[in-house]
């Protein structure tokens, strides 16, 4: 499978706890770019990678959020101190830099913050 | 928030039956594209559209890029159950890079 991946695809924590998920984009692209989507609504940007640099932050992103692309491939997501509002499904996507831009997504980490 | 506005919010049709949903935005829009997303899963890409009145067709599926800029429409063909999901629109302003969604069209097919 080429597309991308994410892991893990269900986390189940408690409030207060720390939280971290992994992106593998699609090998050959260098841009990468988190989402969160709640339910019933569509995907809302949170931030985006150019190789391993940070290049635009959502202000959705507060300062219990990082993410971090060190080596330009696969990129984190750590929420620290969950709260009960940060249950979503939180969606990475990656793209070429030239060319259309088009985004692909992988299947998303679904997060319960109990 | 979101500031794409699409519609209808959802569809219950037959199977074989046209469907057609719209997505209109207050700004210009240098890209569109459109997503299904079915449940547990992420969107897939299904259509991206690139000039002011383009046409778009994938399969059954055929999309426009409003003259204005401003809107976008996505007609399906002949539906078959698997087309059952949720239809996202989402724009990309000149310059930017990330995607602004529509709330989605969930469709609903009866056999």
């Amino acid at each position: 499978d080429t597309g991308v991946s994410q892991d893990p695809r269900h986390k189940i924590t408690k409030r207060g706890q720390n939280v971290t998920f992994r992106c593998d984009p699609i090998s050959e692209h260098n841009r990468l770019y988190w989402y969160r989507q709640t339910l019933g609504q569509g995907p809302e940007f949170l931030t985006y990678f150019q190789n391993e640099a940070q290049l635009e932050k959502s202000r959705l992103l507060s300062d219990r959020f990082s993410a971090e692309r060190p080596k330009g491939s696969f990129s984190t997501l750590e929420i620290q101190r969950t709260e009960q509002g940060d249950s979503a499904m939180y969606l990475c996507a990656s793209s070429f830099a030239s060319g259309t831009n088009e985004q692909f997504f992988g299947p998303g980490t679904r997060l319960t913050v109990l | 928030g979101q500031q794409l506005n699409q519609s209808p919010q959802s569809m219950f049709i037959q199977e074989g039956e046209d469907v057609s949903m719209n997505c209109t935005s207050s700004s210009i829009f240098n890209t569109w594209l459109w997503y299904k997303q079915d449940p547990g899963e992420g969107p897939v890409l299904l259509i991206a559209l690139y000039k002011a009145g383009e046409l778009t067709s994938n399969g059954r599926l055929t999309a426009q890029f409003g003259i204005t800029r401003k809107d976008s429409f996505l007609n399906i063909s002949a539906s078959i159950p698997s087309d059952v999901g949720i239809y996202f629109c989402a724009g990309q302003w000149q310059g930017a890079q990330k995607l602004v969604f529509g709330q989605g069209t969930r469709l609903t097919i009866n056999p």
